[in-house]
């Protein structure tokens, strides 16, 4: 199973709701990451948790909260988003941050718009 | 700072080969990657290549990577329209935490 399973695939919300992505993967890895990708750009690292720890935090704003509850699950919490925070949002994993076999694999992405 | 560059479109007819080029900048990367994305898509891990190696074959595809002039190229032999897709080359960061993606390069296959 090299599968990264994202929910839900689409997502409208409002400026001042309170929604939640997530993120799952049974592959025995232990580094999780959430990626932004706009529209005909690159993905951009937002965070990367290691053992359930979060390692790496890229200034992303605090309207964005990453949560591990344990080394399957990844969330991200979004609260009182703006317009400009419509885009693809990629979740990844690999089997540890750093060093050989690095490799990642990618959910489908949660498509947000923010209204 | 670390950086990858690719050209961003490329149009090929259906059966020929396709050849995507890629630089990068951090000559510590340990591996290098091709992620291939199709419409409204997550990305898809194609292949990968060790920075040790030169070439690496994998069915259709070829990666060829010159760690003098860090260029790295995928080609796709007889290209099939489902191959139209975005191509991103993507390296470890420095540090190794994370993958920094070219801007991608559009792949468009026609009949």
């Amino acid at each position: 199973d090299t599968e990264v399973t994202q929910t839900p695939k689409h997502l409208v919300m409002g400026m001042t709701n309170k929604k939640s992505l997530k993120c799952e993967q049974h592959m025995g890895h232990r580094a999780m990451y959430w990626y932004k990708q706009k529209a005909k750009k690159p993905p951009e690292l937002m965070f990367v948790y290691s053992y359930e720890k979060l390692s790496i935090n890229e200034s992303v704003p605090s309207r964005f909260s990453p949560e591990c509850p344990n080394s399957s699950l990844l969330n991200l919490h979004l609260h009182a988003l703006q317009p400009e925070d419509s885009a693809l949002y990629l979740c990844a994993s690999s089997q540890r941050v750093g060093g050989m076999n690095t490799e990642a694999f990618f959910g489908q992405g949660t498509r947000l718009t923010v209204v | 700072g670390e950086d990858v560059e690719q050209s961003l479109f490329l149009s090929v007819r259906e059966g020929d080969s396709s050849v995507i080029n890629c630089t990068y900048t951090d000559s510590s990367s340990t591996y290098l990657y091709w992620y291939k994305q199709e419409p409204g898509a997550g990305l898809q891990l194609l292949t990968y290549i060790f920075s040790n190696m030169d070439m690496k074959q994998d069915q259709r595809l070829t990666v060829l990577l010159n760690k003098k002039d860090k260029h790295l190229s995928l080609r796709i032999a007889d290209t099939q329209t489902g191959d139209s897709a975005i191509y991103f080359c993507a390296e470890e960061s420095e540090a190794g935490t994370a993958l920094i993606f070219g801007k991608g390069t559009t792949l468009s296959v026609s009949s």
